[in-house]
């Protein structure tokens, strides 16, 4: 069966701060997409990235990047010089070839000013 | 553009009542799914459908039903509500199930007594 873990519950950094979130999938399927979603204090989905399992390129957007290796399953998720509106809880979640989009327990980061 | 509607945002229900949550989105969408949110956890698949007509069952269907009799509408029915049915739901959306962005709705809190 598949399984997302993202085994950091909490995050907790200074303003301007590089942070990491981690993601790993696990699957049998050797084709599959991979997405992050932000979810603010208010509670709605913010859909951030998607990603092909036969794409390996890494995946700038402003301050936002994403590096996906295949190898180890992996699919981080990196904000650089990070502000306090980046506060929230973060999912990485998998599409499978079942049309199911499994989703990890999230992480909830938390920018301090 | 509404994108995906869910109603109502917010309900109480007694045990034992029977409710349905609406969903409806404007994107001539193929596939709808319903998600639920338990505290601390990412989303959990309920019921998912790749077409009017076509539904099918994700990894927590008991208690509910749905059906899709429009492309448009996808509503889930809880049928006898029970306190372990308290949860924040989440319908969505996407052009197909092959991995095209997902669209969310805002959610609905909905509580059992």
């Amino acid at each position: 069966a598949q399984k997302v873990t993202q085994a950091q519950t909490e995050i907790s950094v200074v303003e301007k701060e590089d942070v990491t979130l981690d993601c790993v999938y696990e699957t049998r399927d050797t084709t599959y997409y991979l997405f992050w979603y932000k979810q603010p204090p208010s509670g709605e989905l913010v859909f951030l990235i998607r990603r092909n399992s036969f794409d390996e390129q890494n995946e700038i957007s402003g301050r936002y990047s994403w590096n996906f290796q295949k190898s180890t399953s992996s699919f981080n998720f990196t904000i650089t010089a990070s502000q306090v509106v980046d506060s929230a809880v973060y999912f990485c979640a998998g599409l499978d070839s079942n049309y199911q989009l499994i989703w990890g327990a999230g992480t909830k980061l938390i920018i301090k000013p | 553009n509404a994108g995906v509607t869910q109603t109502p945002k917010f309900q109480v229900l007694k045990t034992g009542q029977s409710m349905t949550l609406q969903c409806a989105q404007d994107m001539n969408h193929e596939y709808m799914s319903w998600y639920r949110q338990d505290p601390g956890m990412g989303l959990r698949l309920i019921h998912y459908s790749v077409g009017a007509g076509i539904t099918d069952q994700g990894e927590v269907p008991n208690g509910y039903n749905v059906s899709r009799s429009t492309t448009e509408d996808f509503p889930l029915r809880l049928l006898s509500a029970a306190p372990s049915q308290t949860s924040v739901y989440f319908c969505a959306s996407s052009y197909s199930a092959s991995g095209n962005t997902i669209y969310f709705g805002e959610g609905s809190w909905l509580t059992v007594v």
